[in-house]
């Protein structure tokens, strides 16, 4: 079974204009969960998609979204971007979800994004 | 808030030595306990995971300890080898998983 998907896989981008990474979760795969990582402030929780739905959220501002298409492929659009978005962004699939509070999350290879 | 603290932040130690990584957690709901492994250029891989009505789970070379009551829990290698060398991430959550900031593991040959 082919693991999670992100692309692209690199992205440079210039400060004030806006991003759009995505996700393919394992078949079967109802829950997509996105996360942000720098060295700073480690993994940080963004949302998270399931049928179509944003069931939770962290605490980034509004300029991070998302959505979840009905084959939960998900897309995390980044507007206005600023030098501190530089990061390393992953999404996470599982299949119920966390809401359930229990089941296994599996992690894409990641976007690299590079904000100058 | 909700936060997971992990120590140490750095651990080295020579092939065929054991590495013991422990975290603590603030979270009384949570009751989903993954680690995770992350090596260079990869997003990180789940490794092994302890639910909240488990005290231990053993796979292998990895166990997981978790004592709800003091809302401690530790990973545990044994025989380390010098694959084993990645940042090991412990998480807890109930609706969203938190990650403690990380150890970077060094096995020496």
């Amino acid at each position: 079974k082919a693991g999670v998907t992100q692309t692209p896989r690199y992205l440079i981008k210039t400060r004030g204009q806006q991003v759009t990474l995505s996700c393919s979760p394992i078949s079967g795969h109802r829950s997509v969960s996105w996360y942000q990582q720098t060295p700073g402030q480690g993994l940080q929780f963004l949302f998270e998609y399931f049928s179509e739905t944003q069931r939770n959220k962290g605490n980034f501002p509004g300029r991070f979204s998302g959505r979840q298409f009905s084959n939960s492929r998900s897309e995390m659009n980044v507007s206005t971007l600023e030098l501190g978005d530089s990061a390393l962004y992953l999404c996470a699939s599982s299949w119920a979800g966390l809401v359930a509070g229990d089941v296994e999350q599996y992690f894409g290879p990641g976007t690299r994004l590079t904000v100058t | 808030g909700e936060n997971v603290e992990q120590h140490p932040s750095t651990l080295s130690v020579q092939e065929g030595d054991s590495a013991v990584i422990k975290c603590t957690y603030s979270d009384s709901a949570s009751n989903y306990f993954p680690w995770y492994k992350q090596e260079l250029g990869k997003g990180p891989q789940l490794i092994i995971d302890i639910r909240s009505n488990v005290g231990e789970k053993k796979d292998q070379r990895i166990a997981v300890t978790l004592n709800k009551t003091a809302k401690h829990f530790s990973l545990h290698i044994t025989e380390t080898q010098p694959e084993d060398s990645a940042v090991y991430f412990c998480s807890n959550g109930y609706n969203k998983l938190i990650f403690g900031a990380g150890t970077r593991l060094a096995v020496h040959p």
